[in-house]
């Protein structure tokens, strides 16, 4: 069955660095495209951006340029998310969750990871 | 521009049922979206995929108390026989130029 799974929550003090796995089984890795999505505390659903892991060209949403990095590692089937200069207001829940494509463009979520909680706090 | 929107909250009794509504932004009303399903204190779940013209695609093993229907900009998901675990937050979503989420309804079973 497919599964996403997330690596575990992180504590970091501001200024420093994260990197969130997600690592993907019960389907072919390349054949799905990779988001990203954040949840601040008590807010609805963000979407980050995604990475294409046929060709590992990420693409950002706005407001997520600049610290934000999608990477992969095909292979072992891992997305990842990196997260620098991180600021008390990165603190949210990140999913990663996978998509076909349309169009070159990512098509409805039809699964997700259970989510990574980052709290950033000094 | 394309704006996704749902009511805060909705509420309805055990075992009754409760239609939520996400409503496309005006020139939008072609759009299909996909629900889905975060209870409390989980990550979300993909619950269907909802075309324009009322047809839907449930994920695995979603069951068969939650269906979709259309009306011309509006998407709606009824949830029939509310069970206590049915209480979540709602999401809609759409895509095209990037993805976009609805507000979310928060449900309570009351």
């Amino acid at each position: 069955q497919v599964q996403l799974v997330q690596s575990g929550s992180e504590l970091k003090k501001p200024g420093a660095s994260v990197k969130v796995s997600c690592k993907a089984s019960g389907y072919t890795f390349t054949s799905y495209a990779m988001n990203w999505v954040r949840q601040a505390p008590g807010q609805g659903l963000e979407w980050m951006g995604w990475i294409n892991t046929n060709t590992g060209n990420p693409t950002y949403a706005q407001g997520f340029t600049g610290r934000f990095v999608f990477s992969l590692d095909t292979s072992v089937s891992t997305a990842y998310l990196q997260i620098s200069s991180l600021k008390a207001e990165d603190t949210a829940v990140y999913y990663c969750a996978r998509s076909r494509t349309i169009g070159y463009e990512p098509y409805y979520f039809d699964y997700w990871g259970q989510g990574t909680l980052v709290t950033v706090s000094s | 521009q394309l704006v996704l929107t749902q009511s805060p909250s909705a509420s309805a009794s055990l075992g009754a049922s409760v239609k939520l509504t996400c409503t496309l932004s005006s020139g939008h009303s072609s759009y299909a979206i996909a629900w889905h399903q975060q209870q409390p204190e989980k990550g979300p779940r993909y619950l269907m995929k909802l075309n324009s013209d009322g047809s839907h695609s449930k994920g695995d093993g979603i069951p068969d108390r939650f269906s979709g229907s259309s009306s011309g900009a509006e998407r709606y998901l009824t949830i029939s026989s509310l069970q206590s675990e049915d209480e979540a937050d709602y999401y809609c979503q759409t895509w095209g130029t990037g993805i976009l989420f609805g507000g979310g309804t928060k449900l309570t079973v009351l």
